[in-house]
């Protein structure tokens, strides 16, 4: 089944706000990550939070992750125009074949300047 | 430092004819290695993987095939492609429990 499904499926926001989406996932992990995709390129890894780990930062980007309700956020401070892009979540499982990488549908932002 | 290369970056060919896309990672060794297809707009399939040079993992019963006949190197394949193999096709390697690095990706339009 199908891990790490992201909502909203789309977002659209002013330049400046803040931007918030949000991941559910299955089974049990090992990690979650979100990855970023401009239109027509491959992904782009943002960051990695491990599943003993709560909230994670990089720069403008703060990520929370919640095991009891297998969910994750990503919240993106104070967006810009460049931040348009898709964004995708994934997980690794913490059990069985760990080689598995299992993406989301993403979430498409456009951050309007 | 890692480098994965993917070619061609685009593709078009007729209905029944056979497919090789071609991935290659430099800088590292015994890769998890990845091929994923993206429709237009939507999520990644995860279509095969690999954790070893001939195993592979099949996700997705379907008209494709992948092999690994080195360690750093993964080959998608198809014998007669079908329209619905049009897509975005994206390769990966990573290293067991860390992040993924992705090639640039195959846009392939059968027609």
């Amino acid at each position: 089944s199908q891990q790490g499904e992201e909502d909203p499926q789309a977002l659209s926001i002013q330049e400046g706000e803040n931007a918030t989406m949000n991941c559910s996932y299955k089974t049990s992990i090992n990690n979650l990550q979100w990855y970023r995709q401009n239109s027509g390129r491959g992904l782009v890894h943002l960051i990695l939070i491990r599943s003993n780990e709560r909230e994670k930062h990089s720069g403008r980007l703060r990520v929370t992750l919640d095991t009891s309700k297998k969910s994750s956020s990503l919240l993106i401070t104070a967006s810009r125009a460049a931040d348009t892009a898709s964004y995708f979540c994934a997980t690794v499982n913490s059990s069985g074949n760990t080689g598995k990488l299992i993406f989301g549908q993403g979430t498409t932002l456009q951050v309007k300047p | 430092s890692q480098t994965i290369h993917q070619w061609p970056a685009t593709l078009v060919q007729p209905v029944g004819s056979p497919l090789s896309l071609e991935c290659t990672v430099e800088g590292t060794s015994n890769p998890n290695l990845y091929w994923y297809r993206q429709a237009a707009g939507r999520g990644l399939q995860l279509l095969f993987y690999s954790v070893g040079i001939g195993q592979i993992s099949s996700e997705v019963p379907q008209n494709l095939s992948a092999s690994r006949p080195q360690d750093r190197q993964f080959i998608l394949s198809s014998k007669k492609l079908l329209l619905s193999d049009s897509g975005f096709y994206l390769c990966a390697w990573r290293r067991v429990h860390t992040e993924a690095f992705f090639g640039q990706g195959t846009r392939l339009t059968v027609v």
